[in-house]
């Protein structure tokens, strides 16, 4: 079982509708990720906050907007998605910063735009 | 950006059999990881081996890493239909961001036939 916690594990939204993704860790962990999965692909980075602070934004689009209120919660607001950005979102953490240290991942949210 | 490359894509094998997967990366590593991962769940972290080690083990799984070679290989041995997965190899790349992330490579999906 993992101790990173996403909800909600499915949503279905059209492409003008506001939503948020949201993910939260009790391990003490300081940077938090998100990354977005496609079928048969590997996970791909899309954000990463450390110390609370954005520190990568790997080019995602503005219509994905990442909040970290405090440094267990992890929030991906979305808005005028396209049908393209369909995946599964993967939240993770880990203890430091990201060079290389262990990641903890959530069990994903699937996220269908219609 | 994807690091690495994994091969093979796909690997059937029947159960009790060992199972073989080779991850290759493009850039100087600190340390690789493998992760693995049920269909739709998120990943799971499964071994680290820093760039001074060569080979680790732990329980059925052993971890060979040739810095000269920049390649990586994982062995299941006396596999079992649980472990029947995607597995990614992965390692922190140097971003645009000049920040290094954790990078995952193109992932083996491995069948264990009961």
């Amino acid at each position: 079982d993992t101790e990173v916690t996403q909800t909600p594990k499915h949503l279905v939204m059209g492409m003008t509708n506001k939503k948020s993704l949201k993910c939260e860790q009790h391990m003490g962990h300081r940077a938090m990720y998100w990354y977005k999965q496609k079928a048969k692909k590997p996970p791909e980075l899309m954000f990463v906050y450390s110390y609370e602070k954005l520190s990568i934004n790997e080019s995602v689009p503005s219509r994905f907007s990442p909040e970290c209120p405090n440094s267990s919660l992890l929030n991906l607001h979305l808005h005028a998605l396209q049908p393209e950005d369909s995946a599964l979102y993967l939240c993770a953490s880990s203890q430091g910063g990201q060079s290389g240290n262990t990641i903890y991942f959530g069990e994903g949210s699937w996220l269908t735009v219609v | 950006s994807q690091q690495g490359e994994e091969d093979p894509q796909a690997l059937s094998i029947q159960e009790g059999e060992n199972a073989t997967m080779n991850c290759s990366y493009k850039t100087s590593i600190n340390n690789l990881q493998w992760y693995r991962q049920n269909s739709g769940r998120g990943l799971v972290h499964l071994i680290l081996i820093r760039s001074n080690e060569r080979e680790k083990h732990s329980g059925r799984l052993r971890v060979t890493l040739d810095t000269s070679k920049k390649s990586s290989s994982l062995l299941i041995t006396a596999s079992r239909a649980a472990d029947t997965a995607s597995y990614f190899c992965a390692t922190a790349v140097l971003g645009d961001t000049g920040r290094r992330a954790l990078t995952f490579g193109s992932g083996t999906r491995l069948q264990v036939q009961p």
